[in-house]
């Protein structure tokens, strides 16, 4: 079984950025499609975006539309998740999922990277 | 594609049968997973394609339903099945989850 290796957690200011890595450790990424879902502090879970299965397109949810990019480098099997204009609201815990029995249902997950966005 | 989850919250009992519900706003066949998730762990997913239990997963768990009603039950709820519950729909974009369900004991 494969894992997926977050970064660590981080800190920011209203207005910054984030860049959130998430690294395929056995396995390649090109053999899958990753998902990105965050959970505020006692909340539900939230899906951002992935890469569509399909034709490996990046898909964003309207939510966070324009602010958010999601890129991968296969040469390092790593994908990462760029949120800017961060306000109080981003402050969650950022997933990264994806599926091997089948592209659509997510059965592998990173273990989560903490953002926290305040002055 | 709203999904809407029933009961936001219960309380039971070990041994109890739970039955959650999840509900889409559009008939999304059976393209519809659930997830548990522990405090401060990251979700794991259940059962996908509305039935299928995934590998691993204890077999009191089950799922049912197709178009827009879905159910997770636990036939015999154990002291780890304490945890929230969500759906989601793979079906379309955006991938929703519903608001969840937390089991706590009675």
């Amino acid at each position: 079984q494969f894992h997926l290796v977050q970064s660590g957690a981080e800190v920011r200011k209203p207005g910054a950025s984030v860049k959130v890595s998430c690294k395929v450790s056995g396995n390649t990424l090109r053999e899958l499609s990753i998902h990105w879902v965050r959970q505020a502090p006692g909340k539900g879970l939230e899906w951002m975006g992935g890469f569509d299965p399909e034709d490996g397109e990046a898909i964003y949810s309207q939510m966070f539309q324009g602010r958010v990019t999601m890129t991968e480098d296969t040469s390092t099997d790593t994908t990462y998740m760029e949120l800017s204009s961060l306000r109080s609201e981003d402050t969650a815990v950022y997933y990264c999922a994806t599926g091997t029995i089948h592209p659509y249902y997510m059965d592998v997950w990173g273990k989560g990277t903490t953002v926290t966005v305040s002055s | 594609i709203q999904l809407t989850q029933s009961p936001s919250s219960l309380s039971a009992s070990v041994g109890d049968r739970v039955t959650i519900t999840c509900r889409a706003s559009q008939g999304i066949s059976t393209y519809l997973a659930w997830y548990q998730q522990k405090p401060g762990k990251a979700p794991k997913l259940l059962i996908y394609a509305a039935s299928i239990l995934q590998r691993g997963v204890p077999s009191r768990f089950s799922g049912s339903g197709s178009g827009t009603d879905f159910t997770l039950s636990i036939s015999s709820l154990q002291p780890e099945d304490f945890a929230t519950y969500y759906c989601q729909q793979p079906k379309s974009y955006p991938r929703t989850f519903g608001q969840g369900t937390k089991v706590e004991i009675k």
